[in-house]
């Protein structure tokens, strides 16, 4: 079985700084690997995958993420925080025929 | 090309009432979902279709029923409802066939339900 876990539930950040949210995984196959942003009372909104391929992707909104094997990891960043951000960020890693879903960091962003 | 769209965006129910919750997408989609978002928990899969005739369950699917009306439609229903059901619900599609692996999901704008 397939599953996430994300390091902190909630990041603060000032605006400029770095932004970095931990997700490690577990999968017993190749994983593909998936984060997600949720703007308040939106919809989920992909940011970015890994499925096969280059380690370093790259998404929407300046973020990017990499697929580290041998720490089981995918994390995310983004090297200046904007107001905009602010948001909850969701790891996600593909099974068979479903999403397994973290539990969500929410991001705030400090002027 | 609207995406996944779902109907109520809100509703207010009372314990013991019946809804039936509509999503569709015009992707052309074969898999769909249903989820529930409750605080600290992330995303919970209700039920899924990987096909247009199929529906199986997922992680916590007692209290729901689906129906799979088309290839474009995924309705989610509760029968008798419970407080335990207040949580905002969530309907998404995706383009591949799930013994391929699932691919990105695209997510409808979600329905908020209350359960009094």
């Amino acid at each position: 079985a397939q599953s996430v876990t994300q390091l902190g539930s909630h990041v603060s950040v000032s605006e400029g700084a770095l932004v970095l949210l931990r997700c490690n995984y577990s999968s017993s196959v190749p994983p593909y690997l998936f984060w997600y942003v949720q703007y308040p009372n939106q919809g989920l909104q992909l940011l970015l995958k890994y499925t096969t391929g280059a380690t370093l992707v790259k998404g929407i909104n300046g973020f990017e993420a990499e697929f580290k094997k041998s720490e089981t990891s995918f994390h995310l960043t983004k090297p200046s925080a904007h107001m905009s951000d602010a948001a909850e960020y969701f790891c996600a890693v593909s099974g068979e025929y479903k999403l397994s879903f973290g539990a969500g960091t929410t991001v705030t962003v400090r002027a | 090309n609207a995406g996944v769209t779902q109907t109520p965006k809100f509703q207010v129910l009372k314990t013991g009432q019946s809804m039936t919750l509509q999503c569709a997408q015009d992707m052309n989609h074969n898999s769909m979902y249903w989820y529930r978002q409750d605080p600290g928990m992330g995303l919970r899969l209700i039920y899924y279709s990987a096909s247009e005739g199929t529906t199986d369950k997922g992680e916590v699917p007692n209290g729901y029923n689906v129906s799979r009306l088309n290839k474009r439609e995924f309705s989610l229903r509760l029968e008798s409802a419970a407080p335990s059901q207040t949580s905002v619900y969530f309907c998404a599609s995706s383009g591949t066939k799930f013994y391929q692996g699932s691919y990105e999901q695209y997510f409808g704008p979600g329905t908020r339900l209350t359960v009094t």
